[in-house]
């Protein structure tokens, strides 16, 4: 079974500084993983993926992610944070073993962003 | 840029009652998918949809769900007799495949069974 940890459920950071947002998971064999965020009113937006290659990750938005497979973590990083980017921040992973698509993709509880001026 | 859109954005409804869930997916994506979270919960699959019909289903989506393409834009989730634990916040998805593209979703539909 595959599952993803989203450790904290809040994360507040200085307008300017740099964030980490982290994500730990578990599966079988190889994963696929995402990022999206949520700003309130809206809907998911995907943010990243991290298939294979580089281990640093560039998405949208000057966010990045780091897959590290010795600790299974990929944390979502900016090097300085803007007041616009609080949020909800979901981190998701599928197991590239399974043969499905989406409907195979398990997503964290979600953590909540927040940038302060 | 393209995106869903799913109506209404806050639903309140008796239980027992029949809802109906609606969202137009980005025009040229081929799944579709709806997802659930309830309040302070993870993000749960309920089902995929692919070509007409039900690809894959969670056992959440019991019988009385219902998913429905009825023309070339709409995708629909219908919930025949809501219970209280139905209360959650419903996203549409959509993807151009089903393996290497991300899917978009939906702001999200808030369905209150009171």
């Amino acid at each position: 079974a595959q599952s993803v940890a989203q450790p904290e459920d809040q994360v507040n950071v200085a307008e300017g500084n740099p964030l980490t947002v982290k994500c730990t998971y578990s599966v079988s064999g190889n994963p696929y993983l995402f990022w999206y965020v949520q700003y309130p009113n809206r809907g998911l937006q995907f943010l990243l993926k991290y298939i294979t290659g580089d281990n640093l990750v560039k998405g949208s938005y000057g966010f990045e992610a780091e897959f590290n497979k010795s600790q299974t973590s990929f944390h979502l990083k900016k090097p300085s944070a803007l007041v616009s980017d609080s949020a909800l921040y979901f981190c998701a992973v599928r197991d590239l073993l399974n043969s499905g698509g989406y409907q195979k993709v398990t997503f964290g509880i979600g953590t909540k962003l927040q940038v302060i001026p | 840029e393209p995106e869903v859109t799913q109506t209404p954005s806050h639903q309140v409804t008796q239980m027992g009652q029949e809802v109906i869930l609606r969202c137009v997916p980005i025009s040229n994506h081929l799944y579709f998918y709806w997802y659930r979270q309830i309040l302070g919960q993870k993000v749960e699959f309920l089902v995929s949809f692919y070509n007409n019909e039900i690809s894959e289903k969670s056992e959440i989506f019991d019988d009385q769900f219902s998913v429905e393409r009825p023309d070339g834009s709409n995708f629909t989730l219908k919930i025949r007799s809501t219970k209280l634990e139905d209360s959650a916040m419903y996203f549409c998805a959509s993807s151009f495949d089903s393996m290497n593209t991300e899917a978009f979703f939906g702001q999200g539909t808030r369905l209150t069974v009171v």
